[in-house]
Order: C-alpha cells, then sequence, then structure tokens
C-alpha cells in the first residue's frame, strides 16, 4: 500500500515570497491533516479536512496561508506572502476517517525562509 | 483546552540501560492515546494506540502503558537504532483534535 506523498521535500525562499507543498493522502482515507513543526517541537495542527470540506483551521495564519482539497483527494497548502517564522517542516497525514484510529505522515516538505 | 506534555525533553542511555519516557496529558476525555517515533528528516512513524487506563502494548524492546493521567513508554536493553525523538499525541473524546506533545529526544550509545 502506497504510503502519504509530499513534494518538494525541501524548499528555499526569500522572506515575502510565496510557496507551495502538495499532499496525495493513502487511498481511501477520507480525512486529511496538514501540520508545521519547527525545529526541536512537536508538530502543530494546521488545517483537517474531511473528504474536501474543512473540520479545523483555527490554528491557520489566514492572512498568509491558505489550503485546499480539491475533489476530496490531494491537497496544497500555500503560503504568501512568507515570513523567516514560517521557517518549518510541513507534515501531511491522512486517516481513515476523524477520530478513528491512527494518523498516517509523509516524510515532510522542509521549508527554509531567508 | 487539550494539552500533552512529555519528560524528559532528552536522554541519553549507554546500550542495553533501560528506561522510562513519560507522556502525560489533560483532555476533554481520553478516545485514544498514540506513541509515534520520528526519525531524523522523516515523518513520524506509528509505534502503538492505547485506549484505557491498565492497558499495555508491546513491540520488540518497547512497551507502552497508560493510566488515566499519563502513558510510559519502557525501553528495556536499548541499541543504538532506538535513537529517535519519541512523540505522544491524544484524540480527545470529541473525535476532532488530535494533539502532540514536544517529544523527547532519545540517544542510545554503543
Amino acid at each position: 500500500e502506497a504510503g502519504v506523498a509530499q513534494s518538494p521535500r525541501y524548499k528555499i525562499i526569500e522572506k515575502r515570497q510565496s510557496v507551495a507543498f502538495w499532499c496525495n493522502p493513502i487511498s481511501g482515507h477520507a480525512t486529511l491533516y496538514w501540520y508545521q513543526q519547527i525545529l526541536g517541537q512537536g508538530p502543530k495542527l494546521l488545517i483537517q479536512f474531511q473528504n474536501n470540506g474543512v473540520v479545523d483551521d483555527s490554528q491557520l495564519p489566514k492572512d498568509r496561508f491558505s489550503a485546499e482539497r480539491l475533489k476530496g483527494v490531494d491537497s496544497t497548502l500555500k503560503i504568501q506572502p512568507a515570513k523567516l517564522e514560517d521557517s518549518a517542516v510541513y507534515l501531511c497525514a491522512s486517516s481513515f476517517r476523524s477520530g478513528v484510529g491512527e494518523l498516517f505522515f509523509g516524510e515532510g516538505s522542509r521549508l527554509t525562509v531567508l | 483546552e487539550d494539552q500533552v506534555t512529555q519528560s524528559p525533553e532528552a536522554l541519553r542511555l549507554q546500550e542495553g540501560e533501560s528506561s522510562s519516557l513519560n507522556c502525560s496529558y489533560t483532555v476533554s476525555g481520553l478516545r485514544g492515546l498514540f506513541w509515534y517515533r520520528q526519525d531524523p528528516g522523516k515523518g513520524p512513524e506509528f509505534l502503538f494506540t492505547l485506549y484505557s487506563a491498565g492497558e499495555e502494548k508491546e513491540k520488540e524492546r518497547l512497551k507502552a502503558t497508560l493510566t488515566k493521567k499519563e502513558s510510559f513508554l519502557h525501553i528495556t536493553a536499548p541499541k543504538p537504532e532506538d535513537s529517535a525523538t519519541y512523540l505522544c499525541a491524544v484524540w480527545d473524546n470529541y473525535g476532532q483534535n488530535f494533539v502532540f506533545g514536544p517529544g523527547t529526544r532519545l540517544s542510545v550509545l554503543p
């Protein structure tokens, strides 16, 4: 069974530039999550989708971050404009459905903002 | 608000020296507690799920236990390949929030 796929693995940008990350969850998983993990910290939830609807985006900085999940499968997370403090690993995870079972994670996308 | 804390922040062990990692949680009803292992440059990898106080799960040199307030990850006779960051996370009773702790960085020296 294929795991969660993410791209790109690494991205370096200047502050105020934009960046987009892509995620393809495990087939059949209805719930998709984007987490931000700053070095030395645990993952922090940015947004959770159930199919193509948003369940929780309370911690998403909506003035600069946006995310969508078209057709309830792939998802894209965008940052525009980026700040220095956005330097982190962006992890995508999926689960069969919300509140049930474990989350499966991708390898992550490491963002460095200069 | 759901909270998860972990201790110690970092732990260095000699190969074969057993120890325990702690995860304390405050949630509005626990639906499940999860342990993950994270290697540098990788995403978290699932280890265990615990659902009720008194439950225990084992896998090779790892054993996870759960009480009403905390969980322990016991590592017996660790090897250098057990070096990683160990994260715990909880589902609250509403099943909406999957909250992670900050992790424990484990180093096992040969």
